[in-house]
């Protein structure tokens, strides 16, 4: 059984300050991980993806990858409180024959709060 | 252009009703997708198709079922759902990157939020 784990939280931090989201994943034969941010009632939205070791910058976000620890993070610099959602972790699961689409493992989502 | 549409936005039908769900994008992706959504859980993958033949059932009852017409358009026609269906259903999108399912990325539209009375 593939797994993604992720804190539920919340993750509560002060406006302006960093947040750190963390993931950890089962399967080591994963080859693409993914962020998605969902508020709540709406739809799950892409923010990062990141596919090589090290670390993926965007704006205010950093996505960083180690494949040998099984771990993947997202950070969010300057957190605001338009950045209080659930962050969504999910993972490629990797299957002989899936070529053109691919199947995602999420995670249950981490929930913050940014307060002003 | 990453957007994903999905008809209608919200929909209540009956236990006896026939309806149908519709997800359209227009980016060239190849591979399409439903998800179902219940409230503080992850989406959980229904379908899948690719170059619009269904490549994922993940054991859906009958009373789902997807419908591919061609490469834009994905419907999910619902019959004699269950109150325990009400959820939110997600369609999503991607391209194919040539990686043999590694590195596609996924796009979700803004989904539809069913009640089953």
């Amino acid at each position: 059984q593939k797994e993604v784990e992720q804190n539920s939280g919340p993750l509560s931090v002060p406006e302006g300050a960093i947040a750190s989201l963390n993931c950890t994943y089962s399967d080591r034969g994963s080859q693409s991980f993914f962020w998605y941010r969902q508020y709540s009632g709406k739809s799950p939205e892409l923010i990062m993806f990141i596919y090589s070791n090290g670390d993926k910058e965007d704006g205010r976000f950093t996505a960083q990858l180690n494949k040998a620890s099984q771990y993947v993070s997202l950070l969010i610099r300057d957190s605001q409180p338009s950045d209080s959602a659930t962050y969504l972790c999910a993972v490629n699961e990797v299957r002989p024959g899936h070529t053109g689409f691919q199947k995602l493992v999420f995670g249950t989502g981490t929930r913050l709060l940014v307060s002003p | 252009d990453t957007e994903v549409t999905q008809t209608p936005k919200h929909l209540v039908m009956g236990m006896t009703n026939k309806k149908s769900l519709k997800c359209e994008q227009h980016m060239g992706h190849r591979a399409m997708y439903w998800y179902k959504q219940k409230a503080k859980k992850p989406p959980e993958l229904m379908f899948v198709y690719s170059y619009e033949k269904l490549s994922i059932n993940e054991s859906v009852p009958s009373r789902f079922s997807p419908e591919c017409p061609n490469s834009s358009l994905l419907n999910l026609h619902l019959h004699a759902l269950q109150p325990e269906d009400s959820a939110l259903y997600l369609c999503a999108s991607s391209q194919d990157r040539g990686s043999g399912g590694t590195k596609e990325r996924q796009f979700f539209g803004p989904g539809t939020r069913l009640t089953v009375l």
